[in-house]
């Protein structure tokens, strides 16, 4: 079974409108983390924002933030006020356990701001 | 700051030609070290993680090996590449911390072609 699915191959959006990137995931642990990545047409992966699962507030760096439904076990990146720049593959990623090496990827959506 | 290369950015290989590719990080010590595959328009497989000199687990039975012949160098090598090895490959290290953000950070990559 997949362990982390993006439903959305591709989104578009207006530039300047909020966009919802969603992501659902599948563990038995209580401990885990959970991440989201930007890879620009360039290539290289780019952190954008972190959850813990024992974190009871919802993450926000800058312009992201993250929806944790711990329960739903979702976490959708929400990017707001979309710039022409965040066109790019967004990934979301988890790591299992509290002595976790690996991380496991899903298949990523594609973002295309629209100006 | 940490700061993570990889080379060559690009590499053109016939089929049956060996392959050498080089990782190293800078600015931390005992990394946990990781490479990944990335086919055209996909998501990421992970091939190799390390958590120390010359500890290496494979993920991913195939004619690729990896090697850690120093605390913040990995290297992804073969002996003769196939035409399915064409991809992007990524390195990666986190700082090896059990729970919290131990997030993930990635090189630029390598643009692997095989002719």
């Amino acid at each position: 079974a997949q362990k982390i699915t993006q439903t959305q191959p591709g989104m578009f959006v207006q530039e300047k409108e909020a966009v919802t990137l969603d992501c659902t995931y599948d563990t038995s642990d209580q401990s885990y983390g959970l991440f989201w990545y930007k890879q620009p047409s360039s290539g290289e992966m780019i952190f954008l924002i972190y959850q813990g699962s024992y974190d009871e507030q919802n993450a926000t760096e800058g312009r992201y933030s993250l929806n944790f439904q711990k329960a739903r076990k979702s976490a959708n990146l929400v990017i707001s006020a979309s710039q022409l720049g965040d066109s790019a593959m967004y990934f979301c990623a988890m790591r299992e356990g509290h002595y976790g090496q690996n991380f496991v990827f899903g298949p990523g959506t594609r973002l295309s701001v629209l100006p | 700051s940490q700061t993570i290369h990889q080379w060559p950015a690009t590499l053109v290989q016939p089929v049956g030609s060996p392959l050498s590719l080089e990782c190293t990080v800078e600015g931390t010590s005992n990394p946990n070290l990781y490479w990944y595959r990335q086919a055209a328009g996909r998501g990421l497989q992970l091939l190799f993680y390390s958590v120390g000199i010359g500890q290496i687990s494979s993920e991913v039975p195939q004619n690729l090996s990896a090697s850690r012949p120093q605390d913040r160098q990995f290297i992804l090598s073969s002996k003769k590449l196939l035409l399915s090895d064409s991809g992007f490959y990524l390195c990666a290290w986190t700082a090896g911390l059990a729970g919290g953000t131990d997030t993930q950070y990635f090189g630029p990559g390598t643009r692997l072609t095989v002719l």
